[in-house]
């Protein structure tokens, strides 16, 4: 069974301070991603990587950044977490063809006060 | 422009009976993928059913079926012989030509009474 392993389950964390949120896939999978679910929008996507050192910007790419330095581990980061980043947040991994499903893992419940 | 719609913010189904949550969707590309998602309680994003935009045949897997009617843009999940169990969330998303990601409907919560 693939496994997408999100390091934190509930997080709480001061306005300001930097937020690492950790990700890895035991699949060997080339794509990797992270969503934000926020109630009545569904999940959007903040950024995904489709190799390693490689990134592009979702459609809320604002606030946050990313690190992929080794192919099974995708980062996200806070840089200066705000209370509008109270939010759970998605990590998932898929392979290259276009029939695949993307796995998700179990997500991360973050608020920020 | 939002390219999954779900418009059924929430629905109750009776257990046994079968229930159809919508989905149309926007896209000028010819080759598409479209997936359905079931989120319980405890958050885990389950993988239901995926229906390829050149496939001739309606998905099936077990007690879900997909109703896709291509010229409507629409991707209907219908759930048949619905289970307590099958209370949750569900999320319609669309993987457009070359891309690796998914896009995702706002979802629509099912619960299901004895």
């Amino acid at each position: 069974d693939v496994k997408v392993t999100q390091s934190s389950r509930y997080l709480v964390k001061r306005t300001g301070e930097k937020v690492f949120l950790e990700c890895v896939q035991d699949m060997d999978h080339e794509n990797m991603f992270w969503y934000r679910q926020d109630p009545g929008l569904g999940l959007r996507l903040i950024y995904f990587s489709y190799d390693v050192k490689m990134k592009e910007k979702g459609d809320i790419p604002e606030g946050y950044s990313v690190s992929r330095e080794k192919k099974e581990r995708f980062s996200l980061i806070l840089e200066s977490a705000s209370t509008n980043q109270t939010s759970m947040y998605l990590c998932a991994s898929s392979p290259v063809l276009p029939r695949d499903t993307i796995y998700f893992g179990e997500g991360s419940w973050l608020t920020v006060v | 422009a939002q390219k999954i719609t779900q418009t059924q913010p929430g629905m109750f189904v009776q257990e046994k009976e079968a229930v159809t949550l919508d989905c149309t969707y926007d896209t000028s590309d010819q080759s598409y993928g479209l997936f359905w998602y079931k989120q319980p309680s405890s958050g885990e994003m389950i993988f239901l059913i995926y229906q390829g935009s050149y496939d001739e045949q309606n998905a099936t897997e077990g007690r879900y079926s997909l109703n896709f009617q291509k010229a409507r843009k629409s991707a209907n999940l219908v759930i048949s012989a619905s289970q307590l169990g099958d209370s949750a969330m569900y999320f319609c998303a669309m993987r457009e030509g070359g891309e690796y990601k998914l896009s995702f409907g706002a979802g629509t919560t099912v619960t299901v009474r004895a």
